[in-house]
């Protein structure tokens, strides 16, 4: 079946460090990949996505790139800050089928802490 | 717009109890997913629902649990004789439901903290 693995946390960085948090897949078909962030006391948002190998989702200086050779989808950015403390969460959606309409459920990874001191 | 909403915020119950868990999608979306979300876990599928049926509830864990959606907008999750392993936070989503609907974003809403005692 499908499944998600992100790397190992929590990761604690300074205030304008690189970030990088990596994530893998196993799929029987062609997912789309996401990846969704959890701010604290907040619900679960779409942070970027990519629907295509070798696409780059990028939102709010994040970035990702769909690499279907390594079946991967590492999330990166630059410089971080303070507020980018939170849960991230990768995920995939593969293409499934009932009825005749196609719909996608996610498969998410165990998510990742990210905590970021000034 | 209005995003998904969840009802109530927090249910505490006793075990062996009935709860009911509510959602409200973003008006004119098909597609509304339930999952549930275990301490330190990521959200794990129960069950989808594409218009007013339910067309995927593979994700359910046992028969205690049942959905429905009658006019194709609100679900409601149903839990019946609750257990203290059901205590989770259940997250309900929803998404407009094209063609590529595997590449649709989906909407969660706040999510459901339910604490079986």
């Amino acid at each position: 079946g499908d499944s998600v693995t992100q790397m190992e946390g929590p990761v604690t960085l300074s205030e304008e460090a690189f970030l990088t948090i990596n994530c893998t897949y196993t799929a029987t078909g062609y997912p789309s990949l996401f990846w969704y962030v959890q701010y604290p006391g907040e619900g679960l948002q779409l942070l970027l996505k990519a629907t295509k190998a070798d696409d780059k989702g990028s939102n709010k200086g994040f970035e990702a790139t769909y690499r279907k050779e390594t079946t991967s989808f590492h999330l990166e950015k630059g410089s971080v800050q303070v507020s980018d403390s939170a849960v991230y969460f990768c995920a995939l959606s593969d293409f499934s089928n009932a009825g005749g309409t196609s719909y996608g459920k996610l498969t998410f990874g165990q998510g990742t802490i990210l905590t970021v001191h000034p | 717009g209005a995003g998904v909403s969840q009802t109530p915020s927090n249910k505490v119950t006793e075990k062996g109890k009935y709860v009911e868990l509510r959602c409200d999608p973003i008006s004119g979306h098909t597609a509304l997913y339930w999952y549930r979300q275990s301490l330190g876990q990521g959200p794990e599928f129960l069950i989808y629902f594409q218009g007013t049926g339910a067309a995927d509830d593979s994700g359910l864990p046992n028969d205690r649990f049942f959905a429905v959606r009658p006019e194709g907008s609100v679900s409601t999750l149903k839990i019946q004789r609750t257990e203290r392993g059901d205590s989770a936070v259940y997250l309900c989503a929803s998404s407009l439901l094209g063609s590529g609907a595997w590449t649709d974003t989906q909407y969660f809403g706040p999510g459901t903290r339910l604490t079986v005692l």
